[in-house]
């Protein structure tokens, strides 16, 4: 089955920019999507279309692809960004229209 | 204000069935695909199922095939997940998404209900 790969966890101090990536052989052919989860809460979605933000998310939250590999950054970090983010993407070859990532969780330090 | 809140969660028996169901406004409901999104405890994202506008396309994930059941009800603006053999393994908090127009992302979640399946 179709996986996508993030790392475990990234950390970063106040200010300072956090880099999430995640990985998957479609990525070239799909769009990825990422959203932020904090403890006790439903996801929220920070990011679509690879890099288009919805209205309501700061403009520190951005994203691009390269190649396999998609990024959210999250620049001048601030610790109410602390929380675990997800990518998302759909397998092209059509057997699964939703996939996730594992997650990544976002110590601000 | 787009919302969505789900029902029917509960405490049932492996092997025993259970009928979930989110209740949404806010939005033309007739016009989005849904989804449902599971969350083991402690664990991340696993999509479930979605189903289009008009009820003619669903998908499910490999594991709930043949057990679990997406539908929808456009008159009443409801969505639900029958699921039927459940497992320990199926423990979790299921979340009701709106999906964009072609079902490829979630833009709005509801609260979530919890789901136990134990003996």
């Amino acid at each position: 089955s179709y996986e996508l790969t993030q790392p475990p966890s990234v950390s970063v101090s106040p200010g300072q920019t956090a880099r999430i990536t995640c990985s998957g052989d479609a990525l070239p052919k799909q769009y990825a999507y990422w959203y932020q989860q904090k403890p006790g809460q439903a996801p929220v979605l920070v990011i679509y279309k690879d890099s288009e933000r919805p209205s309501g998310i700061p403009e520190r939250f951005s994203g691009s692809s390269s190649g396999t590999t998609v990024t959210l950054t999250i620049s001048g970090v601030q610790a109410e960004d602390e929380a675990d983010y997800y990518c998302q993407s759909a397998d092209s070859s059509g057997t699964s229209p939703v996939v996730f990532g594992g997650g990544t969780k976002l110590t601000v330090l | 204000e787009v919302q969505l809140v789900e029902s029917g969660g509960g405490l049932v028996q492996p092997g025993g069935s259970l009928r979930l169901s989110c209740a949404a406004s806010g939005f033309t409901f007739s016009s989005y695909w849904m989804s449902w999104v599971r969350q083991a405890p402690g664990k991340g994202l696993e999509w479930v199922a979605n189903i289009k506008q008009d009820g003619s396309e669903k998908y499910y994930v490999d594991s709930v095939k043949g057990r679990f059941t997406i539908s929808r009800d456009n008159a009443k603006n409801s969505l639900y997940l029958q699921m039927n053999s459940l497992r320990a393994e199926d423990t979790a908090v299921y979340y009701c998404a709106r999906q964009d127009d072609y079902g490829d992302y979630a833009d709005y979640w509801g609260q979530g209900t919890l789901v136990t399946v134990s003996s």
